[in-house]
């Protein structure tokens, strides 16, 4: 069945960096476009980023852009997010989430930014 | 950015009643509107797609309408496990999602 399965959080200083992988399996990962979605303790949704299927084109929420990053490798069919300069109100759990509909999440791996 | 409200915030409503849940749009999204249900502990769960269109394996009673900037999630006959957060979702101008309703046991 299609899954996504986040890993690379945890605890981490403000100003430092983090990695985050979406391993997936299930489906032709090549063929679509994937998100990273983020969710503060007790808050909503906030999308991140988002990259499309060949991984040439990728855009940024303005909260995050110039800081994060987002890549994939379709050899691998996984998804990444590079975090750099973490400050505390990126504490959130991440989750990605599969094409324009959102239609796939996976369960999402948390990140606190705390010193 | 389109900024995305929903209302009400909170919304208690009685098993086996009707439940009318609203979306607004700053700028027209057209029809590119997808609703959500989260609970706690869980991933977010796609309903709703292209304002109006059910997704795979989502019950009858879950519906969608609306275009433009007002958009309306309604769910007839509650059922216990409909009681959840809900957020919409717009994708026609990059991506912003409301901040949720939270439906509840009245």
């Amino acid at each position: 069945q299609v899954q996504l399965v986040e890993s690379g959080g945890g605890v981490v200083q403000p100003g430092r960096s983090l990695r985050l992988s979406c391993a997936t399996s299930g489906f032709t990962f090549s063929t679509y476009g994937m998100h990273w979605v983020r969710q503060a303790p007790g808050k909503g949704l906030e999308w991140v980023a988002v990259i499309s299927n060949d991984g040439n084109n990728n855009y940024y929420a303005d909260s995050v852009k110039g800081r994060f990053t987002i890549s994939r490798d379709n050899s691998k069919n996984t998804l990444y997010l590079q975090m750099n300069s973490l400050r505390a109100e990126d504490t959130a759990v991440y989750s990605c989430a599969r094409d324009t509909i959102f239609d796939v999440w996976g369960q999402g791996t948390t990140v606190t930014v705390s010193s | 950015e389109v900024v995305m409200t929903q209302s009400p915030a909170t919304l208690s409503v009685s098993p086996g009643a009707r439940a009318t849940l609203s979306c607004k749009a700053s700028l027209s999204v057209t029809n590119n509107l997808a609703w959500y249900q989260q609970k706690p502990g869980q991933a977010p769960r796609l309903l709703i797609y292209g304002a109006s269109t059910r997704a795979a394996g989502i019950p009858a009673r879950f519906s969608g309408s609306g275009s433009g900037t007002d958009f309306t999630l309604t769910i007839s006959r509650l059922q216990s496990e409909d009681f959840a957060v809900y957020y919409c979702l717009q994708y026609n101008n990059w991506y912003s999602f409301g901040q949720g309703t939270k439906l509840e046991i009245k």
